[in-house]
């Protein structure tokens, strides 16, 4: 299974870029790694998702190096709204039903912006 | 608006009784999935169904139920036999046409009282 492993925490302040990194060292071929965002008592909101590479969004970056056995979510610019837990999260997409357990959501980064 | 409904958003139950949380999608996606989060903590999957009449235990099913008679509806019951059901439940959905992405609803709060 692929765990993934984060920073608990997070500070930074308004405009600043923040990276977060994520380690996943045991990625399996077919795994594919998402960012998902989540606020206190709602659900995770999807951010931005890749395989290899650099994948870029109108919110986000993702920067996969070539052995993938990191991966890391750039947020530009942040805004006191950017303040919430973010999730790595790394699994076989496309075989999710008979393996929804290798899609494993640690504890995630408590990211906090400050003015 | 295409998306995930949960209800109700905050739910209060004595000890003993069973209560059941709503989910409800949308976007024709083909599979759903049920998650609990305790404070603090990341998501634990405890249900998930790939397609209508079938579902699969997840990593913590003991003391909840759920039933798959419609594409669009994937009920969670929380039975007496859970021993600590006061947590955060989300309800989630995805396909393969749209990447197999998870969305989510916005969650359901269950409190124990």
């Amino acid at each position: 299974l692929a765990k993934t492993t984060q920073p608990i925490s997070m500070d930074s302040y308004e405009g600043q870029e923040v990276n977060i990194t994520c380690s996943h060292n045991n990625i399996a071929t077919n795994d594919y790694i998402t960012w998902y965002q989540q606020f206190p008592s709602q659900g995770p909101r999807f951010i931005i998702q890749g395989y290899k590479t650099k994948v870029t969004n109108e919110v986000a970056s993702l920067f996969i190096p070539a052995d993938r056995k990191s991966s890391t979510l750039s947020l530009p610019r942040v805004s006191l709204s950017d303040t919430a837990v973010y999730y790595c999260l790394v699994g076989d997409l496309m075989n999710y039903g008979g393996s929804q357990g290798n899609l494993i959501f640690g504890k995630g980064t408590k990211l906090s912006v400050k003015p | 608006d295409g998306g995930i409904t949960q209800s109700p958003k905050y739910l209060f139950r004595k000890e003993g009784q069973n209560v059941t949380l709503s989910c409800e999608q949308n976007l024709n996606h083909d599979a759903m999935y049920w998650y609990r989060q305790d404070p603090g903590q990341g998501l634990r999957l405890i249900y998930y169904s790939q397609i209508v009449n079938d579902f699969q235990k997840g990593d913590i099913a003991e003391g909840y139920s759920v039933s798959r008679e419609k594409k669009e509806s994937f009920p969670l019951t929380v039975t007496s036999a859970q021993k600590n059901p006061t947590a955060f439940y989300l309800c989630a959905s995805s396909s393969r046409a749209s990447g197999n992405t998870i969305y989510f609803g916005e969650g359901s709060w269950l409190t124990v009282v």
